[in-house]
C-alpha cells in the first residue's frame, strides 16, 4: 500500500519568513496530493491540492509543488503569520472511483511574532 | 452551515465500559469515515462508509465497529475499550466518491479519548 512520509515534524519560523514541509510518497499509482490544516482544537480542513499532471499550484501565500519523478511534493508559505501556526498534513491517494486517502505524520508549524 | 457534527468532545472511560462516539454529517455525502490520530503516526484510518448499510475496515479497525443505518450518521463503537484506543478521534465525510471532482474531505472537530 501507498506510504508517506513528511518532514520536518516540527518547525518553528519568524513571522515573515518562508516555511517548507516536505512528503514522499510510495505508490506511483497516486495522483492527487492535499494538504490540510489542522487548528488547535480543531478537525483538519484542506487548504490547497495538487493533482499529477499538474508540478505547482498556488494560492495567495501557499504554493505546493509536486516531483511525480522523485515521488515528493511540498507546500510552501510564505510571509508566514501567526496564524498559520497548526499541524500540517500531507497526503497522498489515487483519484477516481474509492480513493483511499493516506496521510503523512504531520508538521507542528510554529510562527514566532 | 455544512458540517460534520461528532459528540462527544471530550470522554474518559474505563477498561471494558462500551461506548459510542456519534458523528453525523448534514451534507447529504455517501462517503463517511473514521480516522485517528496518535503522536507520531498522523492520522490512521479505522473504518468507511461507501453508502447505506456498506462498511469496510481501514488501516486500524482491531476493537472497533461502526454502522451505517442512515446516510448522516455513522458511529464509531467501542465494545471493550483499552488504553491503547486513548486517542484523539476524528469523523470525516465526502461526496460521491466515484467522482473525481469530490475529494475533499470534511472533517469533524474531534473527540479526545482516554481509557484508563
Amino acid at each position: 500500500g501507498e506510504n508517506v512520509e513528511q518532514h520536518p515534524s516540527t518547525l518553528s519560523v519568524q513571522e515573515g519568513d518562508s516555511a517548507v514541509i516536505k512528503c514522499t510518497y510510495s505508490d506511483s499509482a497516486s495522483n492527487y496530493f492535499p494538504w490540510y490544516k489542522q487548528e488547535l482544537g480543531k478537525g483538519p480542513q484542506l487548504i490547497i491540492d495538487i493533482r499529477s499532471n499538474v508540478g505547482e499550484k498556488k494560492d495567495q501565500r501557499i504554493a505546493v509543488t509536486l516531483n511525480k519523478t522523485a515521488k515528493h511534493f511540498s507546500l510552501h508559505i510564505t510571509e508566514t503569520q501567526p496564524e498559520d501556526s497548526a499541524v500540517y498534513f500531507c497526503a497522498a491517494s489515487y483519484s477516481g472511483g474509492y480513493q483511499k486517502v493516506t496521510f503523512g505524520t504531520g508538521t507542528k508549524l510554529q510562527v514566532i511574532p | 452551515e455544512a458540517q460534520v457534527t461528532q459528540n462527544p468532545r471530550y470522554l474518559i472511560t474505563v477498561t471494558g465500559k462500551k461506548l459510542t462516539v456519534t458523528c453525523s454529517q448534514n451534507m447529504n455525502h455517501e462517503y463517511m469515515s473514521w480516522y485517528r490520530q496518535d503522536p507520531g503516526l498522523g492520522l490512521r484510518q479505522i473504518y468507511y462508509s461507501m453508502n447505506v448499510e456498506v462498511t469496510d475496515k481501514g488501516d486500524v479497525p482491531e476493537g472497533y465497529k461502526v454502522s451505517r443505518k442512515e446516510k448522516r450518521n455513522f458511529p464509531l463503537i467501542l465494545e471493550s475499550p483499552s488504553p491503547n484506543q486513548t486517542s484523539l478521534y476524528f469523523c470525516a465525510s465526502r461526496r460521491d466518491p466515484g467522482l473525481t471532482s469530490n475529494e475533499k474531505l470534511f472533517f469533524g472537530s474531534g473527540t479526545q479519548l482516554s481509557v484508563l
